[in-house]
């Protein structure tokens, strides 16, 4: 079965600093794809990076990137010189594309507080 | 632009007060979702629907019902709220999910509504 699990419920990180925000999932499902997703204190759900199961390369975009052990089963979100903005609770998410496409699942989040 | 409306925002009723949360996407995506937010749990499917006239259960459907009579629209409906479901409601669509050895839509993020904010006293 779909599971996400995100085990740090709160991380404080100075700024300009890199982190770190860990994600782990279960599937049986060959082929899938992991999402992050930002929510600021406003609550609005913001798309940061997608991997993709059978990507030979870690996805980047920006500042984040993605950290993907497929044999680990691990997504961990990678922000460098983190920001003030940066302070939010982080999402990841998991879509299967054949044993259950229509479902997606979230992990239940690490909220992120960026140190001046 | 691109989005996904939510309405209402903010919704403080009563329990047992038949209540519909409208949600309309304008990026003629096949798959809409509903979902529910609440502290230490992360977002939880409620509904989804791949399709006009498609839908099924997500994770916690007891108590929520959906219809999807347009592509665009696909309202949740609390036909008879209790306090159990007070939390933050969102709507999200995304591109349809193909089944093929390239399956398309399946590294499309979902767009997200704003959010509804439901207080069931």
């Amino acid at each position: 079965a779909q599971k996400i699990t995100q085990t740090q419920p709160g991380m404080f990180v100075q700024e300009k600093e890199a982190v770190t925000l860990d994600c782990t999932y279960d599937t049986s499902d060959p082929s899938y794809g992991l999402f992050w997703y930002k929510q600021p204190s406003s609550g609005e759900m913001i798309f940061l990076i997608y991997q993709g199961s059978y990507d030979q390369q870690n996805a980047t975009e920006g500042r984040y990137s993605l950290n993907f052990q497929k044999a680990r089963k691990s997504a961990n979100l990678v922000i460098s010189a983190s920001q003030l903005g940066d302070s939010a609770m982080y999402f990841c998410a998991m879509r299967e594309v054949y044993s259950s496409a229509s479902k997606i699942i979230f992990g239940s989040g690490t909220r992120l507080s960026i140190r001046p | 632009e691109a989005q996904v409306t939510q309405n209402p925002r903010y919704l403080i009723t009563v329990t047992g007060k038949k209540l519909t949360v409208t949600c309309s996407q304008n990026m003629n995506h096949e798959y809409m979702s509903w979902y529910r937010q609440d502290p230490g749990l992360g977002l939880r499917q409620i509904y989804y629907s791949m399709n006009v006239e498609a839908t099924d259960k997500g994770d916690v459907p007891e108590g929520y019902k959906v219809s999807r009579k347009e592509k665009r629209n696909f309202p949740l409906i609390l036909e008879s709220p209790s306090p159990n479901q007070t939390s933050l409601y969102f709507c999200a669509s995304s591109p349809g999910v193909g089944r093929d050895s390239r399956p398309y839509g399946s590294n499309q993020p979902q767009h997200f509504g704003d959010g509804t904010r439901l207080s069931i006293l």
